[in-house]
């Protein structure tokens, strides 16, 4: 009965593999979004999508990429995997309206060796 | 059960003035405690993160306190600004069982009159 859920929990890869991780809402939301999480427990915005727009925040590398096939999945694609991308990646949705709280998924700790 | 609740639930002051928000926890073994702003459409932004061995943080106009004895944490707005107006949302972040676990409030809805 998970509202925001994401697949996998844990990902192992090495440098320079492509990897991508799954987010699946079940809440009827309009918005859909990535964080990332750094060792400092931090969470920054990575992407917001909704039906209209998709927005990058410039910060990010190309190498990101956010796929929706639908308005209840937004997977990340991650290319040319770098020591650096480590991190716990976090999706989240919410209402377009803004107001509303953001439901999170339990996150997907991702290492590259 | 683990709560974070932040009052007050909607704020409106005119340009220029000092605030401070408010937000508070039931759980004293915080692990961190992040601000955020959220402006409709663009998710959050952080604001200020507080590890549970600090006091507090600063950027700029913004101050945020930490204090686990009383299971409070408030974010000061100095000279505020009509750019200011957001939903303002404090979480309380913590490690259970090696998932992170976010608590959040319900947000404090800050509407800067110019």
């Amino acid at each position: 009965d998970t509202a925001v859920s994401q697949t996998p929990k844990y990902l192992v890869t090495q440098m320079g593999n492509d990897k991508s991780i799954k987010c699946e809402q079940n809440l009827g939301h309009d918005t859909m979004y990535w964080y990332k999480q750094d060792s400092k427990k931090f969470l920054k915005i990575m992407f917001s999508y909704n039906n209209k727009e998709l927005i990058i925040n410039e910060t990010v590398p190309n190498r990101f990429s956010p796929k929706s096939p639908d308005k209840a999945h937004l997977n990340l694609h991650i290319n040319s995997l770098e020591l650096g991308d480590s991190a716990v990646y976090f999706c989240a949705s919410s209402q377009a309206s803004g107001n509303s709280p953001l439901h999170f998924g339990n996150g997907t700790r991702l290492t590259v060796t | 059960k683990q709560e974070v609740t932040q009052i007050p639930a909607a704020l409106s002051v005119p340009e220029g003035e000092n605030l401070v928000l408010n937000c508070s926890f039931t759980d004293s073994a915080i692990y961190n405690l992040q601000w955020f702003r959220q402006d409709p459409g663009k998710g959050l932004t952080s604001l200020l993160l507080i590890q549970s061995s600090q006091r507090e943080q600063t950027s700029g106009r913004l101050n945020a306190s930490l204090d686990k004895s009383s299971g409070r944490s408030t974010l000061y707005i100095a000279a505020s600004q009509p750019g200011d107006s957001a939903t303002y949302l404090c979480a309380r972040i913590a490690t259970v069982d090696s998932n992170y676990q976010l608590i959040w409030g319900a947000g404090t809805k800050l509407i800067i009159k110019p």
